[in-house]
């Protein structure tokens, strides 16, 4: 799977929209984009995931560039429980194989009231 | 309510004793998975299993074994043969394997040594 950059930390003011970018150059033309967050000592929650469209569900917006090498995940007026660390993924569509997911460090989203 | 349970929330373990951790989904997923989570780090694949009775290593399944003798079950055993057990455990599923098809977690488990 591909390797992804983030920022490790972020802050967005309550109410505000969060928008948290991802570098994943190396993607290939059958590798997904996932968003997952994590509050501590809590498992992962799944949020968004996306190919080549833009998509869009109740917790967020997945935003992919046309070259599909970065993306942005839009929390649209965050609040105090958006705190948490974001992990974003790539993932390869292939149903074979080691079938996990890779998890680098996130980036640590603070929500600031 | 539909998902994924994990018990104990919190196990304590005596060098040298097996224990197992449980974990329980009644989404009708076909595809179950152990990770292993240490602190300041991301997950790290212990076992998967994409059907009932079958099951594969990932990239760090010494000192662990799994079954999978119900769609709904798959529980993980640490063995003696795990020399660094302390970490947070968390179990997955989903609809089946592939890039489409986004894994749930539990809550975990988190394992410390006495």
């Amino acid at each position: 799977d591909a390797k992804t950059t983030q920022p490790p930390s972020m802050d967005c003011a309550e109410g505000r929209a969060a928008n948290l970018p991802c570098n994943h150059s190396t993607i290939s033309g059958n590798e997904y984009v996932y968003w997952y967050r994590q509050i501590h000592s809590q498992g992962p929650q799944y949020i968004i995931h996306g190919l080549k469209n833009n998509e869009t569900n109740e917790m967020a917006s997945l935003i992919i560039t046309e070259d599909r090498k970065s993306s942005t995940l839009i929390l649209p007026h965050a609040t105090l429980r958006d705190t948490a660390v974001y992990y974003c993924i790539v993932r390869l569509n292939s149903g074979g194989g080691a079938d996990g997911l890779t998890f680098g460090k996130g980036t640590h989203l603070i929500i600031q009231p | 309510d539909g998902g994924i349970t994990q018990s104990p929330k919190y196990l304590f373990r005596k060098e040298g004793q097996n224990v197992t951790l449980s974990c329980e989904q009644n989404l009708n997923h076909d595809a179950m998975y152990w990770y292993r989570q240490d602190p300041g780090q991301g997950l790290r694949l212990i076992y998967y299993s994409q059907i009932v009775n079958d099951f594969q290593k990932g990239d760090i399944a010494e000192g662990y074994s799994v079954s999978r003798e119900k769609k709904e079950s798959f529980p993980l055993t640490v063995t003696s043969a795990q020399k660094n057990p302390t970490a947070f455990y968390l179990c997955a599923s989903s609809t089946g394997a592939g890039g489409n098809q986004p894994q749930h977690f539990g809550d975990g488990t988190r394992l410390s040594i006495l």
